[in-house]
């Protein structure tokens, strides 16, 4: 069955630590790829997307993402995390029509 | 409005009612989707619309779902007989449209609760 995986369902760090978060898809074909972030008690709101072109994007916050196409895999990264990254991250496929399949997301919490 | 908006916040209903849950998507906004977040699930595609029409309605989990769209904007997503295993955070999405790799923005979502 096609899926999203994130390998990470909780991590815990230190601030200015750095972070990555895996992602993998078993999608064939073109895929678009996306994080998404919700803050406590916040919407889900876009980091950053991947559809085309460069296989490394930036997004919001200082967060970047890489495609890696062999790997099925999109992993977010930030050199030096904040406090206030501390939420959950999702990251999603398009599955056509603009629909998201989701993972299972990932609890981030940085400790001052 | 400014943004995806869900009415109620948090709703708690027992066991076998029904629930009404409102979404109004961002003004201007075509695609409207439905989405359900619950422990051990993770974040669940409900239905999609484009326009008023529902393209796809395969994740509704069972015929006590239903979901409609008027006027091309506001969307009400009915849950009838409510279950306990109903209960999660339901999100609503909207996005300008189909093309690829566009941004779909979120509401707050609806906390149900069935006791």
């Amino acid at each position: 069955a096609q899926s999203v995986s994130q390998h990470n369902h909780h991590v815990i760090l230190s601030e200015a630590a750095s972070l990555e978060l895996g992602c993998n898809y078993s999608y064939g074909g073109t895929v678009n790829l996306f994080w998404y972030v919700q803050y406590p008690g916040q919407h889900l709101q876009l980091l950053l997307k991947y559809f085309s072109g460069d296989p490394l994007v930036k997004g919001i916050k200082g967060f970047e993402a890489e495609f890696i196409k062999s790997k099925f895999s999109f992993n977010l990264r930030k050199p030096s995390v904040q406090w206030s990254d501390t939420a959950e991250y999702f990251c999603a496929v398009n599955r056509g029509w603009g629909k998201l399949q989701f993972g299972a997301g990932t609890q981030v919490v940085v400790t001052p | 409005g400014a943004g995806v908006s869900q009415s109620p916040s948090n709703k708690v209903t027992e066991k076998g009612k029904d629930v009404e849950l409102r979404c109004d998507p961002i003004s201007g906004h075509t695609a409207l989707y439905w989405y359900r977040q619950s422990l051990g699930q993770g974040l669940e595609f409900l239905i999609y619309f484009q326009g008023n029409s529902a393209p796809d309605k395969s994740g509704l989990p069972s015929d006590r779902f239903s979901a409609e769209r008027t006027g091309g904007s506001v969307s009400t997503l009915t849950i009838q007989r409510t279950q306990q295993e109903d209960s999660a955070v339901y999100l609503c999405a909207s996005s300008t449209g189909q093309a690829e790799g566009t941004e779909a923005f979120f509401g707050q979502g609806t906390r149900l609760t069935v006791v």
